[in-house]
């Protein structure tokens, strides 16, 4: 069975600070991976896809992928108290997403 | 605007009774997805479809049905065999292709949330 792990948290920073938010997956297949952003009783809505090894900018948010390490992590820096939010890490093969548990960020002001 | 429906947002369930679930989407999508999400836990994959009259089981299928009529349409039942129903249910689609400019995101409903009496 595929498994996407990640740190279910609470992960807690001072804004301002760097979060680090790490994922790790057991399908070596995996072609594509996600970082979905979640509010509390809301659903989740896209933040960042990466697709090759190296990292990724778009804003303040960094992914990084290692398919050697079967790794994938999400960097958001100048973290905000609006960050505070569950990420969930997704990865897809042949199109089927499967999803980590997330791990819940708070920001602190 | 284009977007993904669900519907009810609420829903509340006696022991023994069918409910269904309804998911509209007017964004020409070919593949659908339902989830199960319990607190503190990721998405878990019932079932999923990427054409019409098609669907796949996923990882819990076990006491849901869904039907694929229509492409815009991808509805869930929740039977009364679901012993354990009560969870956030999300909704969503995706383009099935791997075409310059699709990223494989998937596009969510607001979710229904229902709760077993």
């Amino acid at each position: 069975q595929k498994e996407v792990e990640q740190n279910s948290g609470p992960l807690s920073v001072p804004e301002g600070a760097i979060a680090s938010l790490n994922c790790t997956y057991s399908d070596r297949g995996s072609q594509s991976f996600f970082w979905y952003r979640q509010y509390s009783g809301k659903s989740p809505e896209l933040i960042m896809f990466i697709y090759s090894n190296g990292d990724k900018e778009d804003g303040r948010f960094t992914a990084q992928l290692n398919k050697a390490s079967q790794y994938v992590s999400l960097l958001i820096r100048d973290s905000q108290p609006s960050d505070s939010a569950t990420y969930l890490c997704a990865v897809t093969g042949s199109y089927i997403p499967t999803f980590g548990r997330g791990t819940s960020l708070i920001v602190h002001p | 605007d284009g977007g993904i429906t669900q519907s009810p947002k609420y829903l509340f369930r006696k022991e023994g009774q069918n409910v269904t679930l309804s998911c509209e989407q007017n964004l020409n999508h070919d593949a659908m997805y339902w989830y199960r999400q319990d607190p503190g836990q990721g998405l878990r994959l019932i079932y999923y479809s990427q054409i019409v009259n098609d669907f796949q089981k996923g990882d819990i299928a076990e006491g849901y049905s869904v039907s694929r009529e229509k492409k815009e349409s991808f509805p869930l039942t929740v039977t009364s065999a679901q012993k354990n129903p009560t969870a956030f249910y999300l909704c969503a689609s995706s383009p099935w292709t791997s075409g310059i400019g699709d990223t494989g995101e998937l596009f969510f409903g607001e979710g229904s949330r229902l709760t077993v009496l």
